[in-house]
């Protein structure tokens, strides 16, 4: 009974190339995230989404693309991978209703390593 | 640039006794504060929030805020070893809002 679910766990390609990252949430909410991981464990947000909508697009180089076919689904397309792309991507998800409340539910990561 | 200092740690603590976690942030818009905690190898999940100034109460988790020192805090009572993780504040403001995580405070519980 997954609430915020990814594929693929873990991501292993080589400089150069194009992968996509998806990602699924059946909680009801409004608002997807993408965020990175690095080494370090420091967190920071990449993209949001509400109802499909961007609403957050942070400093991330344009090979990043983000795509919500609805509100449930949200998926990061990364084009000509680079070593620095190496990280723990996770996807969350919140219902966006009281900024006060409002929790973030994560997914179980995808670790991405770059050769 | 919006800041949220933590304490890398690690911290350690025996088993049983209160292990204290601090966060302090920049931005004084910040109107609510999240706790999640992240396992090794795991994603970060919520412990607890807190957007009134003094102490919420969760079991054996209590955070304190202070607004006007830009202050939150958590406390954990009776720690044990299954607490040992990694302890991320996260400040939330009104409106449209950049979701910032601090770097996290690293907490061990030994027996």
């Amino acid at each position: 009974d997954t609430a915020v679910s990814q594929t693929p766990k873990y991501l292993v390609t080589q400089m150069g190339n194009d992968k996509s990252i998806k990602c699924e949430q059946n909680l009801g909410h409004d608002t997807m995230y993408w965020y990175k991981q690095d080494s370090k464990k420091f967190l920071k947000i990449m993209f949001s989404y509400n109802n499909k909508e961007l609403i957050i697009n942070e400093t991330v180089p344009n090979r990043f693309s983000p795509k919500s076919p609805d509100k449930a689904h949200l998926n990061l397309h990364i084009n000509s991978l680079e070593l620095g792309d190496s990280a723990v991507y996770f996807c969350a998800s919140s219902l966006y209703r009281d900024y006060r409340t409002d929790t973030q539910y994560f997914g179980p990561g995808t670790r991405l390593t770059v050769l | 640039q919006k800041e949220v200092e933590q304490n890398s740690g690690p911290l350690s603590v025996p088993e049983g006794a209160i292990a204290s976690l601090n966060c302090t942030y920049s931005d004084r818009g910040s109107q609510s504060f999240f706790w999640y905690r992240q396992y090794s190898g795991k994603s970060p999940e919520l412990i607890m929030f807190i957007y009134s100034n003094g102490d919420k109460e969760d079991g054996r988790f209590t955070a304190q805020l202070n607004k006007a020192s830009q202050y939150v805090s958590l406390l954990i009572r009776d720690s044990q070893p299954s607490d040992s993780a990694t302890y991320l504040c996260a400040p939330r403001a009104g409106g449209s809002y950049i979701p910032t995580f601090g770097r996290g405070t690293s907490l061990i519980v030994h027996p």
